[in-house]
C-alpha cells in the first residue's frame, strides 16, 4: 500500500505526559501537512512542510505542539504537556507541489485522560 | 481568515434521487475547491476538485463552482446508501486546506 500512512492509530494518554505521533507520506509527495479535527467539524490546519522545511507553523495551536521533519521524508507532531481538550483525531496529508490535491492518512486518535 | 460554511444536515434523501450538497465561502480571491468524503471513524476522502467557474464532472459526481455568488456545490447523481457519509468542502488557498464543518448525507434504500 502506498498511501499515507500514521502511527499509532489509537493513542491513550494521562493528562501532563508529552506525546509523538509519526506520519509517513506518499513517497513521490514533498509537502506533509498537520491537521486536527474534532467531533462536527472540519480538519483544522496546524502546519505544513515542503521537504524539511517548516513553511507554516504559525496555527500550531500552543507553544505545547511541534512538529518535526529532518530528512524531508516522515514527518512527527509532538504534543507536551498534554490536556483534556488535546483530545482529537489528528492528520496528516500528502501532496506534490505540483497540485494541492491532499490525501490523508487514517489519522491517530489522541484521548487525554 | 478565509472560512467555509455548509449547512450541517442531515441531508436524506432516497436511493436513486439527486443530491445536493452546497457550501459558501468567504475569500473572494479563493480559486478553487476541492470536495472529500469522510465516512464515520474514517480519514477524509478526496472525491471531486474544481479549479475555475462553472461545472466539473466525474461519473455520478458533478461539482459547481460559482465565483461571483462565492458558491461550490456539490451533485450526487443516483445516490446509493453507500453515499451516505460526511462531505466536507474544502478552499484550497496557496497550499493550506480550509474546511467547512461538512454536511452528513443519509441515503434511504
Amino acid at each position: 500500500d502506498t498511501g499515507v500512512s500514521q502511527d499509532p492509530r489509537h493513542k491513550i494518554t494521562k493528562r501532563g505526559q508529552n506525546v509523538t505521533f509519526r506520519c509517513d507520506p506518499i513517497s513521490e509527495h514533498n509537502r506533509l501537512y498537520w491537521y486536527r479535527q474534532t467531533l462536527g467539524q472540519g480538519p483544522e490546519f496546524l502546519t505544513y512542510f515542503q521537504n524539511e522545511a517548516q513553511l507554516e507553523k504559525s496555527r500550531l495551536l500552543s507553544d505545547r505542539f511541534s512538529a518535526e521533519r529532518p530528512k524531508g521524508s516522515f514527518s512527527t507532531l509532538e504534543i507536551q504537556r498534554t490536556e483534556q481538550g488535546d483530545s482529537a483525531m489528528y492528520l496528516c496529508a500528502s501532496s506534490s507541489s505540483r497540485n494541492n490535491e491532499q490525501f490523508f492518512g487514517p489519522g491517530t486518535r489522541l484521548t487525554v485522560l | 481568515q478565509k472560512e467555509v460554511e455548509q449547512n450541517s444536515g442531515p441531508l436524506s434523501v432516497p436511493e436513486g434521487a439527486i443530491a445536493s450538497l452546497n457550501c459558501t465561502y468567504s475569500d473572494r480571491g479563493s480559486q478553487s475547491f476541492f470536495w472529500y468524503r469522510q465516512y464515520s471513524g474514517k480519514s477524509p476522502e478526496l472525491i471531486m476538485f474544481i479549479y475555475s467557474n462553472g461545472d466539473k464532472e466525474d461519473g455520478r459526481f458533478t461539482a459547481q463552482l460559482n465565483k461571483a455568488s462565492q458558491y461550490v456545490s456539490l451533485l450526487i447523481r443516483d445516490s446509493q446508501p453507500s453515499d451516505s457519509a460526511t462531505y466536507l468542502c474544502a478552499d484550497t488557498g496557496y497550499s493550506t486546506l480550509t474546511f467547512g464543518k461538512g454536511t452528513m448525507l443519509l441515503v434511504s434504500p
